[in-house]
């Protein structure tokens, strides 16, 4: 099957800093790009949609402003979490699809650690 | 907010029986699928079942989906302990483009 990258897997930062996560498609291309959120035995919740070359689609409640996504490339999108907070802390995972078809490809998730 | 509810939240049983688990959703679909997640890692693909069929299997993996009652259930046979995982349904509408839907998640114990 295709492999989604995600990068780091973990992460601690102080209060105030930025942190950014990267999601690579690694063996196919990928318009579209999402970013899900994950508390701790709970569901994904979708945060946003990344499109290559425009603008990222988010959901209702996400704060576009805290959580800056760049999907620069095909096969690269990023998520900033701006100015970070104890309460962003979670754990972060990336999915992509190829073109045409659903089935979805998660990176390894990021647990983000604010202090 | 998630469209499926999956029950039972949490499942234990023991190696070499069977588990099964269902999932509910809410609006017409085109494909539903499940994924597994091992504890602190990304989710993976088991099986996709599309909305004009009834009934899939892939390996110990058995899928039903029935569209009347907006309602899948996932059977693991014969479980063993590396099925230890969370199991997730999700949703897949052509008029939501790619994005998926995911169901509350069930939590599966195999015990050796």
């Amino acid at each position: 099957g295709a492999v989604v990258s995600q990068h780091p897997s973990r992460v601690i930062c102080k209060s105030g800093t930025s942190v950014k996560i990267e999601c690579r498609s690694l063996d196919f291309q990928a318009t579209t790009m999402f970013w899900y959120r994950q508390f701790p035995k709970q569901s994904l919740m979708l945060m946003a949609t990344s499109n290559e070359g425009s603008k990222a689609t988010y959901e209702q409640g996400v704060e576009k402003d805290k959580f800056l996504i760049n999907h620069a490339s095909l096969t690269l999108s990023t998520l900033t979490v701006t100015s970070a907070h104890p309460e962003d802390s979670s754990f972060y995972i990336c999915s992509a699809s190829m073109t045409g078809l659903w089935e979805a490809f998660f990176g390894q998730g990021t647990r983000l650690t604010v202090v | 907010s998630q469209q499926g509810e999956e029950d039972p939240q949490a499942l234990s049983i023991q190696e070499g029986e069977n588990a099964t688990m269902n999932c509910s959703y809410k609006t017409s679909i085109n494909n539903l699928q499940w994924y597994r997640q091992n504890s602190g890692r990304g989710l993976v693909h088991l099986i996709l079942i599309r909305s004009n069929e009834r009934e899939k299997h892939s390996g110990r993996l058995r899928v039903t989906l029935d569209t009347s009652k907006k309602s899948s259930s996932l059977l693991i046979t014969a479980s063993r302990a590396a099925d230890t995982a969370s199991y997730f349904c999700a949703t897949g509408r052509k008029a939501a483009g790619n994005k998926l839907t995911f169901g509350g998640g069930t939590r599966v114990l195999v015990k050796p």
